[in-house]
């Protein structure tokens, strides 16, 4: 157990839909990070917050938006949603945020478009 | 151009055998940071190690072990032994944290699927 909490674990919802997945970090963790994986694409760093602040932008689309809460869960909003959007979506927490720290992964949600 | 290449895909080997995993990354910083995580069937994220740019001591877990080389931008990752329970897929990752925009996230390779048979 890694104790990082994603909900749900399986979402189904279909096409031009809105979601929301919910993240809780390790106790202690003030980094959140959020990652997709999908067969194509593989696994792709999307956004992380520090602290309640937006830190670093990978890879996320202009319909995905994230924030962090002060009491440090972490949101993944993802909107108007495509087939291509079905993938693995995981959180992941860390103490700080300079990369020295190991990222912990929570078990993933998995969203299915139909 | 990919930053963490994994070049081989799956490997198969019969139980007891050694088996090591290719990574090999790119970048352009001073200080970074590599890292193995492990993808069990069960579809998780297992942290296994993390490595500094400056430390290339080779560094032993039980039947894991791990070799850096930055001569070679190499991070490759070694069981011996190999047991069917270390079927998995395997992920090396690189964070560079000071580069331009600070991101702090994981660049990751396509994966390693390891298959040990019994």
């Amino acid at each position: 157990d890694s104790g990082v909490t994603q909900t749900p674990k399986h979402l189904i919802t279909a096409t031009g839909q809105r979601v929301t997945l919910r993240c809780s970090p390790r106790s202690g963790d003030l980094s959140v990070y959020w990652y997709q994986q999908s067969l194509d694409q593989g696994l792709q760093f999307l956004i992380q917050y520090y602290n309640g602040e937006e830190r670093a932008k990978g890879n996320i689309l202009e319909r995905f938006s994230a924030q962090q809460f002060p009491d440090l869960h972490s949101e993944l909003n993802l909107s108007s949603l495509e087939l291509g959007d079905s993938a693995l979506y995981f959180c992941a927490s860390s103490p700080r945020a300079d990369g020295n720290q190991p990222q912990h992964f929570g078990d993933g949600t998995r969203l299915s478009i139909l | 151009a990919q930053k963490v290449t994994q070049a081989q895909t799956e490997i198969s080997v019969v139980e007891k055998e050694d088996v090591t995993l290719d990574c090999v990354y790119e970048t352009r910083d001073t200080t970074y940071y590599l890292f193995w995580y492990k993808q069990p069937p069960s579809g998780e994220l297992v942290f296994l190690i993390r490595r500094n740019s400056f430390d290339e001591q080779n560094e032993i877990s039980g039947r894991y072990s791990w070799n850096f080389q930055k001569s070679t931008s190499s991070f490759n990752f070694t069981i011996t032994a190999s047991q069917v329970v270390d079927s998995a897929v395997y992920f090396c990752a690189l964070s560079e944290p000071y580069s331009g925009g600070g991101a702090d996230g994981l660049t990751f390779g396509k994966g390693t699927h390891l298959i040990i048979q019994p």
